[in-house]
């Protein structure tokens, strides 16, 4: 079936260094998705994108973050400059949108050091 | 605006015994209400999502039912196994026709013999 796929699937990097996360979402969907996960908690929403653009986003979404998505590649999550706390596991996901569930990817495990 | 709420954090149950995880929400409109199941280490699955016609939706042995009265969608099960231990969101689409997609914070269930 369609997959969402994130890579790479693990990054380390140290703090103060700029990371992308990118995620390949299914070909025909119209919104994205990012959600955070620290380690032992819940799942915590980001951001969510449609026709290039931002719709909403979070307090978590910090002025250092950014997503983009150019050209229908790769919709990618930047940070800019990383800190200790966005260690965490990164999930995107997609939906063709009008109330379709999205589908996740298998997550991006951040680590700043 | 629309959210939605996990009463229980933490459920730990007996194998073979019910189970039933609570979940209501808060919409102007007429959402759609979804379960999405997250096993360790994975990405969040889909597992269920409510029907417009009132009928029951059913996965793996776990059911929900939409009650617009009481605003509700529990997740139920008529027997636990331990393979059913796993991290469970609820989930909500307001159905205005913009896709937004609202999670609550999550119950980890936790199944023991």
């Amino acid at each position: 079936g369609p997959k969402v796929l994130q890579i790479p699937s693990h990054q380390i990097i140290d703090m103060g260094q700029m990371v992308t996360l990118n995620c390949d979402p299914v070909s025909n969907h119209l919104y994205f998705y990012w959600y955070k996960q620290i380690l032992g908690q819940q799942m915590e929403f980001l951001v969510n994108f449609y026709n290039g653009k931002v719709m909403e986003k979070s307090k978590l979404f910090k002025d250092q973050f950014s997503v983009e998505r150019p050209d229908g590649s790769y919709f990618t999550l930047k940070i800019q400059p990383t800190a200790l706390e966005d260690s965490a596991v990164y999930f995107c996901a997609s939906s063709q949108g009008q109330n379709q569930a999205p589908l996740f990817g298998e997550g991006t495990r951040l680590s700043v050091l | 605006g629309d959210s939605v709420t996990q009463t229980e954090g933490l459920v730990t149950l007996t194998e073979g015994l019910p189970v039933m995880l609570n979940c209501t929400y808060q919409s102007t409109y007429s959402p759609f209400l979804f379960w999405y199941v997250q096993h360790l280490n994975e990405a969040p699955k889909l597992l269920l999502k409510s029907f417009t016609d009132n009928k029951r939706p059913e996965h793996q042995g776990f059911h929900a039912t939409l009650h617009k009265s009481s605003s509700s969608f529990h997740l139920q099960k008529s027997s636990a196994q331990l393979s059913d231990s796993a991290l469970y969101y609820c989930a909500l689409s307001p159905n205005t026709g913009y896709q937004n997609f609202y999670f609550g914070k999550g119950t980890s269930l936790t199944v023991i013999p």
